[in-house]
């Protein structure tokens, strides 16, 4: 089955700095990858997502870059403020016609200090 | 749109008894809802894919005996914890998919067993 690892487990930045996290997937299958930030205590959230035609996807502070052939994906975030503080998952799936099942990354805690 | 919600939000029952979540798609229908676990501080294990009017499709160690799952309708799918123990506290989450890739994410139930 697919499997996907999540780096850093935690990343610590200054506000106003940019924050990248980055994954990898086992399963060449998987051609969806959404991102997803959750705060303590709530379900996770639907920031961006990117799907494998596509090599970069961008909305505002937020953008997301794909590399099928490396088998990586990454979320970047610029001028980071307080408010991005929370804990943030990749996944990975191969999509709607082969069941839809997501697989999660470890996740990363991210700290914005003021 | 794509809200999702769940309830109850937190529970606390004795151990022995019963406890049912409900995940509701509140302006979108689900032909597919998943059942997440999520334990302190980790990531998020598939426990279930639920199609509306077939049986539930397991996760390979979760016991469909005990976590029973109905998704009676396009917008309502529950979850029921049968003859909770301690160590079935944690906290569960539902995803919601229209006819797409995206997984939408209610806002948790912590259940804890006494």
């Amino acid at each position: 089955g697919e499997n996907v690892e999540q780096h850093p487990s935690t990343l610590s930045v200054q506000e106003g700095d940019s924050a990248v996290i980055k994954c990898t997937y086992s399963d060449s299958a998987s051609n969806y990858f959404p991102w997803y930030k959750q705060e303590l205590g709530k379900g996770p959230q639907l920031i961006i997502d990117i799907r494998s035609n596509v090599g970069e996807k961008k909305d505002q502070r937020i953008a997301v870059t794909l590399n099928k052939t490396a088998k990586h994906f990454s979320l970047h975030i610029t001028e980071t403020q307080p408010e991005d503080s929370a804990v943030y998952f990749c996944a990975a799936s191969p999509g709607r016609a082969a069941g839809n099942k997501l697989t999660f990354g470890g996740g990363t805690r991210v700290l914005v200090k003021p | 749109g794509a809200v999702v919600s769940q309830h109850p939000s937190w529970v606390i029952c004795k151990s022995g008894t019963s406890v049912k979540i409900e995940c509701r798609s509140l302006d979108f229908q689900a032909t597919t809802m998943f059942w997440y676990r999520q334990f302190p501080k980790q990531s998020l294990m598939l426990m279930a894919t639920s199609n509306e009017g077939s049986k539930a499709t397991y996760e390979q160690g979760v016991e469909k005996d005990k976590f029973l799952i109905n998704h009676a309708s396009l917008t309502l799918s529950t979850l029921t914890v049968t003859s909770a123990h301690p160590e079935d506290s944690s906290f569960y989450i539902c995803s919601a998919s229209p006819h797409t890739d995206t997984q939408y994410f209610g806002p948790g139930t912590r259940l804890t067993v006494l």
